[in-house]
């Protein structure tokens, strides 16, 4: 079946460091959509990629979606404890509104 | 901005009772609504998507007597766990999209412990 896959599963870095987390896809997705999931709430929408190859930013994050529309990456520039949460990429399959979700990246900040 | 609230966020029942939980799109018009589980440190799993007005149509593997779906109005969908049991226990949450540009927005979830 279709699957969405992220890594790393889990990152702690210092805070001010960079972190990065990595969306695959196994088939092609339509867009692919960012979410953060503080501790104990519900996913917030972040951003959404409609274009092959596109980048966005929002302040300290970064958003591209891969050329083949299978892949997508979120950095974060000099972390902030108010970054901590799971991470998630989603995405619908073209013809198929409905989302997936990736497999997640839980950041944690070490002050 | 839009907003999808759910109600109870936190509920507690016995095994074999049934639990319902809402979903409800506070200021806008939600024809369709999704549902998911997530456990503990685990991804959100697609449960079923709710039609206004329809029959949900429901996810692979998930019981759909077992899980009551029905989206009576534009703007509440609710979930009946039915003859609930302790691996029934978890998270569930509803999304909704919303204009301009169909924006998902999540509600707040809803914990189920049945003990």
């Amino acid at each position: 079946g279709q699957q969405v896959m992220q890594i790393p599963q889990y990152q702690h870095v210092q805070e001010g460091e960079d972190f990065t987390t990595y969306c695959n896809s196994s088939t092609t997705l339509s867009n692919i959509q960012w979410y953060k999931q503080r501790p104990g709430g519900h996913p917030v929408f972040l951003i959404q990629l409609v274009k092959s190859g596109e980048v966005k930013k929002q302040k300290r994050l970064t958003f591209q979606f891969g050329e083949a529309k299978k892949n997508s990456s979120l950095h974060i520039t000099a972390t902030q404890t108010t970054d901590v949460g799971t991470y998630f990429c989603a995405g619908p399959y073209f013809g198929n509104e409905k989302l997936t979700f990736g497999t997640g990246t839980r950041l944690t900040i070490i002050p | 901005g839009a907003v999808v609230s759910q109600h109870p966020s936190w509920v507690i029942c016995k095994s074999g009772t049934s639990v319902k939980i809402e979903c409800r799109s506070l200021d806008f018009q939600a024809t369709t609504m999704f549902w998911y589980r997530q456990f503990p440190k685990q991804s959100l799993m697609l449960m079923a998507t709710s039609n206004e007005g329809s029959k949900a149509t429901y996810e692979q593997g998930v019981e759909k007597d077992k899980f009551l779906i029905n989206h009576a109005s534009l703007t509440l969908s609710t979930l009946t766990v039915t003859s609930a049991h302790p691996e029934d226990s978890s998270f569930y949450i509803c999304s909704a999209s919303a204009p301009p540009g169909n924006t998902i927005y999540f509600g707040e979830g809803s914990w189920l412990t049945v003990v």
